[in-house]
C-alpha cells in the first residue's frame, strides 16, 4: 500500500548549521507534499509544501525539494536556531483521494547550542 | 477565530468504558479529520468527513465511530475503550478551496487503564 518513509528519525545539528530531512514515497500519483512542524506538546503546523509541478520551493530559511523520478522530497533548514528544535513530519497526498494525507513517522530535530 | 478546538484536553478511562471526543471548527471548513498519534508512528487517520453528512474510514477505524453533527462539529466515539487506544488524538479541518491544507486542534491525550 501507500507509505512514506522518513529519515533520519533523530537529527542533531549544531546551531547555525544546516539540517536536511528526507522522505521517500511509493505512490507515483501523489502530487502534494507538505511538511509539518510539531513542537513538544503542541499541535502539528504546516510550515511549507510543494506540488508535483515544481522542483523546489523556498521560504526564508526553509526549503523543500522534490525529485519525482526518484520519488523523494526533502526539507532543508539553513542557519538553524534553537526554536527549530521540534519533530518534523512529511506527508503526501493526491487529488484522487481528496488529499487524504499519508504521513511519515517523523524526525526529531535537536539544535545543539 | 478560535480555529479548531477539542475537548477534553486529557482523559483517563478504564478498559471497557465509553467516551466521546469533541471537535469543532469555526473556519467554515468542509472537511474534517480524526487522527491518532503514537510515539514513533506519526499520524494515522482514523476517520474523515469530506463534507457535512458524509464520513469515511481511514487507516485505523476499528474500535471507533464518528458523527459529523453539522458543518462545525465532528465527534469521535470509543464505545468500549481498550489499552491499545491510549494515544493522543488530533482533530483537523481543511477548506474546500485547498482541501490539502489541514489545520489541527490542540489534541486530546487519552489514557486507557
Amino acid at each position: 500500500g501507500e507509505n512514506v518513509e522518513q529519515h533520519p528519525s533523530t537529527l542533531s545539528v549544531q546551531e547555525g548549521d544546516s539540517a536536511v530531512i528526507k522522505c521517500t514515497y511509493s505512490d507515483s500519483a501523489s502530487n502534494y507534499f507538505p511538511w509539518y512542524k510539531q513542537e513538544l506538546g503542541k499541535r502539528p503546523q504546516l510550515i511549507i509544501d510543494i506540488r508535483s509541478n515544481v522542483g523546489e520551493k523556498k521560504d526564508q530559511r526553509i526549503a523543500v525539494t522534490l525529485n519525482k523520478t526518484a520519488k523523494h522530497f526533502s526539507l532543508h533548514i539553513t542557519e538553524t536556531q534553537p526554536e527549530d528544535s521540534a519533530v518534523y513530519f512529511c506527508a503526501q497526498g493526491k487529488v484522487a483521494s481528496n488529499y487524504q494525507l499519508i504521513w511519515g513517522a517523523g524526525t526529531k530535530l535537536i539544535i545543539k547550542p | 477565530n478560535a480555529g479548531v478546538t477539542q475537548t477534553p484536553k486529557f482523559q483517563v478511562l478504564k478498559t471497557g468504558q465509553s467516551m466521546t471526543l469533541q471537535c469543532a471548527q469555526d473556519m467554515n471548513h468542509n472537511s474534517m479529520y480524526w487522527y491518532r498519534q503514537d510515539p514513533g508512528m506519526g499520524l494515522r487517520l482514523i476517520y474523515y468527513s469530506a463534507s457535512e453528512g458524509t464520513t469515511d474510514k481511514g487507516e485505523v477505524p476499528n474500535g471507533y465511530n464518528v458523527s459529523r453533527l453539522n458543518k462545525r462539529e465532528f465527534s469521535l466515539r470509543l464505545e468500549s475503550a481498550a489499552p491499545s487506544q491510549t494515544s493522543v488524538y488530533f482533530c483537523a479541518s481543511s477548506p474546500w478551496t485547498s482541501p490539502e491544507t489541514q489545520y489541527f486542534g490542540p489534541g486530546t491525550r487519552l489514557l486507557v487503564l
